[in-house]
């Protein structure tokens, strides 16, 4: 069975500063992980994907996350907040990169505060 | 590319109405859908997996007859809420892959209100 975890359902930052979203997965078998992002009443963007490639993955709109297979963590970061990042963020694991069903964690809102 | 477009974006009818829900892949051919549910401030919870062709896999918990997943085409799956109750007021939300190791894309949801 996989699961996630996503530490602090609310993260408020200033803009300009870093913005770090946690997140921790538990999978039986090497996981595939993603972010994703969702503003009010739509669907899901997705931000980046780690696939068994390269453990730094960067991804769109200045959003990287690194894979660290020690602490089973995949963290989402981006150097300096902007305004428009305010939404809400989902990690997600599956088993395969595609045709497979995700499971997300229970997601985190990041506010930036002007 | 590989945009997914979902409709209607909101609907409100009122208690014992059925409710079409369409989920199509515009640029590319889904071999597999997926539908999730997604309550207030909630995560994305996985109600059924859809394959072309062949009968939806329901997850453990979810009334396949109460939620009628099609999946008639490469290009569209959808989802009838029968009889709906105000408790399944919610969002609606698909996604669709290509296939084996192909992303998921997902739609822009459905805000499903039932009076």
């Amino acid at each position: 069975a996989q699961s996630v975890t996503q530490l602090g359902s609310h993260v408020s930052v200033s803009e300009g500063a870093l913005v770090l979203l946690r997140c921790n997965y538990s999978s039986s078998v090497p996981p595939y992980l993603f972010w994703y992002v969702q503003y009010p009443n739509q669907g899901l963007q997705l931000l980046l994907k780690y696939t068994s490639a390269a453990t730094l993955v960067k991804g769109i709109n200045g959003f990287e996350a690194e894979f660290k297979k020690s602490e089973t963590s995949f963290h989402l970061t981006k150097p300096s907040a902007h305004m428009s990042d305010a939404a809400e963020y989902f990690c997600a694991v599956s088993d395969r990169a595609g045709n497979t069903p995700l499971v997300f964690g229970k997601g985190t809102r990041l506010s930036v505060i002007a | 590319g590989a945009v997914v477009s979902q409709h209607p974006s909101w609907v409100i009818c009122k208690s014992g109405t059925s409710v079409k829900i369409e989920c199509r892949s515009l640029d590319f051919q889904a071999t597999t859908m997926f539908w999730y549910r997604q309550f207030p401030k909630q995560s994305l919870m996985l109600m059924a997996t859809s394959n072309e062709g062949s009968k939806a896999t329901y997850e453990q918990g979810v009334e396949k007859d109460k939620f009628l997943i099609n999946h008639a085409s490469l290009t569209l799956s959808t989802l009838t809420v029968t009889s709906a109750h105000p408790e399944d007021s919610s969002f609606y939300i698909c996604s669709a892959s290509a296939g084996f190791d192909q992303p998921q894309h997902f739609g822009d949801g459905t805000r499903l209100s039932i009076l």
